[in-house]
């Protein structure tokens, strides 16, 4: 069965530090790794996404993820925070196939302080 | 990009009654829609999958004489939570898929039950 663990249910960081959000998985076949990002009283909106190829994958708003095979991991990272970053964030597996079921991580609360 | 709509994004009700969610394709087709449930401060939990024109697949745990799932069509999902107590009361979240294998899925909105 696929899992997802999300350690650190909160992070701050100081306006232009560095984020780093982590992410571990596990599944059985080649999994297909997201990361969604939510703000309060809204649904989630994609960050990023792997499928294939190249692990080290960029996406919007100034993130990036990278696919580490023998870690199981897809930790989130971006250079320099800024105050519209402060939101949950969401580290999600799938192993892709007919029901692209998706299995979502507890989230991690990001704050971003002044 | 692809967009999907809720309504009501908010709703309440009392004990016992029940209410229906729409989710909405609004621009493409949609083959697969899931319902997510999201309580305070907690992750999203797959309550069940929608393929177009078959019954829902429910996830372990999850009612589904209380919680009715329609796919009538390739972009309309409605869920309806029949006799809502104030347990029910919840975050629920719509995405939806253009199909199977590594396809996004795009995720509503979401609406905010709660049961009185």
């Amino acid at each position: 069965a696929q899992s997802v663990t999300q350690l650190g249910s909160h992070v701050s960081v100081s306006e232009g530090a560095l984020v780093l959000l982590r992410c571990n998985y596990s599944s059985s076949v080649p999994p297909y790794l997201f990361w969604y990002v939510q703000y309060p009283n809204q649904g989630l909106q994609l960050l990023l996404k792997y499928t294939t190829g190249a692990t080290l994958v960029k996406g919007i708003n100034g993130f990036e993820a990278e696919f580490k095979k023998s870690e199981t991991s897809f930790h989130l990272t971006k250079p320099s925070a800024h105050m519209s970053d402060a939101a949950e964030y969401f580290c999600a597996v799938s192993e892709g196939g007919a029901t692209n079921k998706l299995i979502f991580g507890t989230g991690t609360l990001l704050a971003v302080q002044p | 990009g692809a967009v999907v709509s809720q309504h009501p994004s908010w709703v309440i009700c009392k004990s016992g009654t029940s209410v229906k969610i729409e989710c909405r394709s609004l621009d493409f087709q949609a083959t697969t829609m899931f319902w997510y449930r999201q309580f305070p401060k907690q992750s999203l939990m797959l309550m069940a999958t929608s393929n177009e024109g078959s019954k829902a697949t429910y996830e372990q745990g999850v009612e589904k004489d209380k919680f009715l799932i329609n796919h009538a069509s390739l972009t309309l999902s409605t869920l309806t939570v029949t006799s809502a107590h104030p347990e029910d009361s919840s975050f629920y979240i719509c995405s939806a898929s253009a199909a199977g294998g590594i396809s996004e899925q795009y995720f509503g909105p979401g609406t905010r039950l709660t049961v009185t």
